[in-house]
């Protein structure tokens, strides 16, 4: 069955720090992946979203991740954090042909000043 | 568009009421999806409906949960009668139909079960 890992729970960075948030996926063939993010009290919002081609995407707010098959990873980065970065994230796997997506369990994000 | 509308955005009632909690898809959009999250469980896909069809309702933890989509632009998610448990966040999303196509999330609805 399909599965996602996001092995971090929290992570703390300083504000202007590199961040990158982890996302390991159990699917069988070529998922399609997704990082949503989720500010307190609110729905969550698409970040980027990798389908196939370059295994490198960008996605809003400054925000990349890499698609890496042989590592069963999908990890988001970000070369600056803000302050305004602080929210939740989540990494998702849509079950092929299904529109199912399954959700980690979310990375909570804390940016010091 | 005003993206997708959830309400109540909270609902406070007691163990045994019947809950009912709303969803307005965007327009054109033709697959609903209900998720629920918990601190413990995190984000569950209930149900989901293409066309006003539900197509997979595995995720419906019990019969007190229901959920219909009587037309393209409302859907609603019914728990009677509600329990503690049932405390959690509950949100409706939206797709449209194509393979590539982003599910798009409503502000949600926090259900407290006294």
């Amino acid at each position: 069955a399909q599965s996602v890992t996001q092995p971090d729970i929290h992570i703390t960075v300083s504000e202007g720090a590199s961040l990158e948030l982890r996302c390991n996926y159990s699917y069988g063939a070529t998922p399609y992946l997704f990082w949503y993010v989720q500010s307190p009290g609110q729905g969550l919002q698409l970040l980027l979203k990798y389908f196939s081609g370059d295994t490198l995407v960008q996605g809003i707010k400054g925000f990349e991740a890499e698609f890496k098959r042989s590592q069963s990873s999908f990890n988001l980065r970000k070369p600056s954090v803000h302050w305004s970065d602080a929210a939740e994230y989540f990494c998702a796997v849509e079950a092929s042909g299904t529109y199912k997506y399954i959700f980690g369990t979310g990375t909570r994000l804390k940016v010091l000043a | 568009d005003a993206g997708v509308i959830q309400s109540p955005r909270h609902e406070v009632t007691e163990m045994g009421q019947e809950v009912t909690l709303r969803c307005k898809p965007i327009s054109g959009h033709d697959y609903l999806f209900w998720y629920r999250q918990t601190m413990m469980r995190g984000l569950e896909l209930l149900i989901y409906f293409n066309n006003n069809v539900p197509i997979d309702d595995s995720g419906m933890p019990e019969d007190r949960f229901s959920a219909k989509m009587p037309n393209a632009s409302f859907s609603t998610l019914k728990i009677q009668p509600s329990e503690p448990r049932d405390s959690a966040v509950y949100f409706c999303a939206s797709s449209i139909n194509e393979r590539t196509g982003e599910q798009f999330f409503g502000p949600g609805t926090r259900l407290t079960v006294l």
